[in-house]
């Protein structure tokens, strides 16, 4: 149980383009999902916490605009890439809490978009 | 802020040897402590976790001791083998409403039979 699905698995685009990412939570609903960015050898960067129904909230440093972040229902969010630049070429992944399991604290994580931007 | 501080990668180790991954943290308030595991190719999952100061995590040989005196919560398994290589990350949950998760660099473990 608790499988979390993220489609694309990896993209290239061309510089300038929007790229739009999918998690779904695919036996569990999830009133709140995550978006994380891992670079090489790092950490994961959370960037915004996305809730069911209401707006995103961003991690400091984090561009909004950028980044767009849509939760339309208890099992999907997407996470919207727009004007890509090589710079934003990253592992990205997504979380989902498990929103009738007695523990609140556990994260189910996706296995992860791999965006090229050329 | 929170923050998590983990032991360098990559780590060699032979088949049956001991493992200990070391990690320590800094939070205000009560976190709770986890380990997660990446294996290659696949998303990060639960490996163990622990809610409060002397409590232990245990799953799959793995364990860990939540020592809020040391601020640390280090991995530990017996026996490693092959199949336990991969990368893991030291992480842990503020105690506020909001239960942002703040991760540790990873380690990556490589066995070698």
């Amino acid at each position: 149980g608790a499988v979390v699905s993220q489609h694309p698995s990896w993209v290239i685009c061309k510089s300038g383009t929007s790229v739009k990412i999918e998690c779904r939570s695919l036996d569990f609903q999830a009133t709140t999902m995550f978006w994380y960015r891992q670079f090489p050898k790092q950490s994961l960067m959370l960037m915004a916490t996305s809730n069911e129904g209401s707006k995103a909230t961003y991690e400091q440093g984090v561009e909004k605009d950028k980044f767009l972040i849509n939760h339309a229902s208890l099992t999907l969010s997407t996470l919207t890439v727009t004007s890509a630049h090589p710079e934003d070429s990253s592992f990205y992944i997504c979380s989902a809490r498990d929103l009738l399991a007695g523990d609140q604290e556990t994260q189910y994580f996706g296995p992860g978009t791999r965006l090229l931007v050329l | 802020g929170d923050s998590v501080t983990q032991m360098e990668g990559p780590v060699t180790l032979s088949e049956e040897a001991f493992l200990t991954i070391n990690c320590t943290y800094t939070a205000t308030g009560y976190p709770s402590l986890f380990w997660y595991v990446q294996y290659p190719g696949e998303g990060l999952q639960l490996l163990l976790k622990a809610t409060k100061a002397d409590d232990k995590g245990s799953n799959k040989g793995f364990e860990a001791t939540y020592r809020k005196e040391t601020t640390s919560f280090h991995l530990e398994k017996g026996s490693v083998q092959v199949s336990d290589s991969a990368v893991y990350f030291c992480a842990l949950s503020d105690s506020g409403g909001y239960q942002k998760v703040t991760f540790g660099t990873g380690t990556k473990l490589q066995v070698i039979p």
